[in-house]
């Protein structure tokens, strides 16, 4: 079915970086859709960024230019680089993968992980 | 990259319908069957509960059910019971090949 655990969360200062990690099991992340979304304390979700099959990367105006989405497939892991975060980038950070049926992805999140507090606070 | 926009909250009785709201452009909702829609209890991750504007996952029940006209979608609940009680939003796909998410609506369970 496939699981999806985030780490790499913490207190940063402004205009701090922070990479957070996703480690993807019972699936490969190079053959899915998968994204960041986050949601700031007392707000609602935020879509954050994608990574598609095709290693196609795409961000919200909000952080473009600020952070980057990668993966290792080697190693079934997706990470978000997170640099020069502001305090409105405090936030819980969910990655998700998108659902897949046999003949088509269908652009909708079908697992989620647990979610990573980033607090960006001097 | 506006969010779609769904009422603040929305409230009803035990076995009462309820029907929840999402407006976009035609950019988003109104030009793809490709909303989604997912119920987030306090403190936990998002469930999808609805994809391609009215299809349900495995596990999820038959009383959710959703539609679209024009550039707004809808989430109805029907038969409402006190675990229904969440948090509810909708989300598209994009012109831009990314992904948009609703305000959220707050479901009140009387």
């Amino acid at each position: 079915e496939g699981q999806l655990v985030e780490s790499g969360g913490g207190l940063i200062q402004p205009g701090g970086s922070l990479r957070l990690s996703c480690a993807a099991s019972g699936f490969t992340v190079s053959h899915r859709y998968l994204s960041w979304v986050r949601q700031a304390p007392g707000k609602g979700l935020e879509w954050v960024s994608i990574i598609y099959s095709s290693d196609t990367t795409y961000y919200a105006d909000s952080v473009k230019g600020r952070f980057t989405l990668s993966r290792d497939n080697s190693k079934n892991m997706l990470y978000l680089q997170m640099n020069t975060l502001r305090d409105e980038d405090t936030a819980v950070y969910y990655c998700a993968r998108d659902l897949l049926g046999s003949d088509r992805f269908y652009y909708a999140m079908d697992v989620w992980g647990q979610g990573t507090t980033v607090t960006v606070s001097s | 990259q506006s969010a779609l926009t769904q009422p603040a909250s929305v409230s009803g009785s035990p076995g009462q319908s309820i029907t929840i709201s999402c407006t976009g452009t035609g950019s988003n909702v109104g030009g793809y069957n490709f909303v989604s829609w997912y119920q987030q209890h306090p403190d936990r991750a998002p469930k999808l509960i609805i994809y391609d504007v009215s299809n349900r996952p495995s596990g999820v029940s038959n009383r959710f059910s959703g539609s679209k006209s024009g550039n707004t979608a809808s989430l109805t609940i029907s038969g409402l019971q006190a675990e229904d009680e969440a948090d509810y939003y909708c989300s598209s796909y994009t012109s831009s090949d990314t992904r948009v998410f609703g305000t959220g609506t707050k479901v009140t369970v009387l």
